[in-house]
Parts: C-alpha cells; sequence; structure tokens
C-alpha cells in the first residue's frame, strides 16, 4: 500500500514556466512533510519542508501548499530552469501505523521533471 | 567536507556471492539509514539504526544485514546475492525524532 501518493510521474515545462507536483496522503500520525531533489548519480537532497499546521511556505522559487483537510500537498516551481531538470520527491516523516517501528521518513514514487529551454 | 560517504560507488558482482556496503558520516547523527531505489526510482526504507540500536527494520530478505559498530558507521551485508537485489543503496542520517535527512550518493548494485 502506498503511502504516499505523487503525481504526475513525468513533467516537462518550457523555461520560465511554473512545475506543479502533486501528493496525497493518508496517514494522520505523519506531521512533516518536506521534498527531496535527487540529480542523476546523486542522492535525494532536502529542498524545502512544511509542517501541517502551516499553509504555505515559500523559499525563493520553490513553493510548498498544504491543504490538511483534504490530506495533499504540492510544490509549485516559479520560473522554471533547465537547471531545475531533476527527480522529485514528496515524503511524509512520521510512524506508519501499518508497519509500526520509529518514526521514519516515508517517500512518494517520485516526478522525473525536465525543462526545456 | 561534512557528509555521508559510501562505498563502493559501483558493484557488478555474480549471482550468489556475498557483498559488503559501507557507510559513514560525519555530521553528528545520531540515527543512520539504509534506503532502496529501483528502477523506477522508488525508494523505500530497509533499516534504520540509533545509536548503534536496530529501531526499523522492515520486510526485508535476512540475507540483508546491517552492522552499526559505532553510531556514525552503518554497513549492509548482503548473502547470497539474486538478480531483484540490483539497485542503488543509499545511506542517510539525521539526528533522530528529526525529518531533515543527509544521503550519501549511493551504491549501485549490479548482480549479474
Amino acid at each position: 500500500q502506498q503511502q504516499v501518493k505523487q503525481s504526475p510521474q513525468s513533467l516537462i515545462v518550457q523555461k520560465g514556466g511554473i512545475s506543479i507536483i502533486n501528493c496525497a496522503y493518508e496517514n494522520t500520525a505523519f506531521d512533516y512533510f518536506p521534498w527531496y531533489q535527487q540529480f542523476p548519480g546523486k542522492g535525494p537532497a532536502l529542498l524545502i519542508a512544511i509542517r501541517p499546521d502551516v499553509s504555505e511556505k515559500k523559499e525563493g522559487r520553490f513553493t510548498i501548499s498544504f491543504n490538511k483537510s483534504a490530506k495533499q500537498f504540492s510544490l509549485h516551481i516559479m520560473d522554471s530552469q533547465p537547471g531545475d531538470s531533476a527527480t522529485y520527491f514528496c515524503a511524509a516523516w512520521g510512524q506508519v501505523i501499518l508497519t509500526g517501528g520509529g518514526n521514519k521518513l516515508t517517500f512518494g514514487t517520485g516526478t522525473q521533471l525536465k525543462v526545456e529551454l | 567536507d561534512t557528509a555521508v560517504s559510501q562505498t563502493p560507488k559501483y558493484l557488478v558482482t555474480q549471482m550468489g556471492n556475498d557483498k559488503s556496503i559501507k557507510c559513514e558520516q560525519n555530521l553528528g547523527h545520531d540515527t543512520m539509514y539504509w534506503y532502496k531505489q529501483d528502477s523506477k526510482k522508488f525508494l523505500k526504507i530497509m533499516f534504520s539504526y540509533n545509536n548503534k540500536e536496530l529501531i526499523i527494520n522492515e520486510t526485508v530478505p535476512n540475507r540483508f544485514s546491517p552492522k552499526s559498530p559505532d553510531k556514525a558507521h552503518l554497513n549492509l551485508h548482503i548473502n547470497s546475492l539474486e538478480l531483484g537485489d540490483s539497485a542503488v543503496y543509499f545511506c542517510a542520517s539525521s539526528q533522530r525524532q528529526q525529518y531533515g535527512y543527509t544521503f550519501g550518493s549511493g551504491t549501485r548494485l549490479t548482480v549479474v
């Protein structure tokens, strides 16, 4: 069972456009929602994160929108650049009731973003 | 440089062999993880150690055995390698109860 659902799987955006990636979750025990960026041959790197008591967080060209009642959150990349081309993962941090264990980071399935000139 | 470093970066081996991947972090974190990234780039947690104690053990074949000699090191030993073990394995670290994980650059394991 996929704990964090992410869409789209891939995305092509023109330079200067807005890239939007969406995620949804069911587990109300999740209490931090980070986004990670991964370039080929590298590990994922933390990009931006939000707590569920905030509806929006902006850092430079990157904005997270969070809808707690709908259990959805999204990443917006404004003025997308070719250097933004990477795989983006949403994630949720907290305890996964079904599998037990401690708090952990559960990832979405990833979105491969390509920004074209 | 402060980082999470893994060795080797690439590992090609035959089915049935036993291999190890090593991970070290100098960030002063107390929790370390192994994640597996498959060919579709899906990232799934395998294990987590806090101060040398195993705290998360997902449904992973017991051919995979993590070992943490101290809180700065977490190694992964894999016995009797199978074709389906081919993937990129990432080590990561964090402070316990913190969501900001730092990942290594990964070890690409290819079983032939």
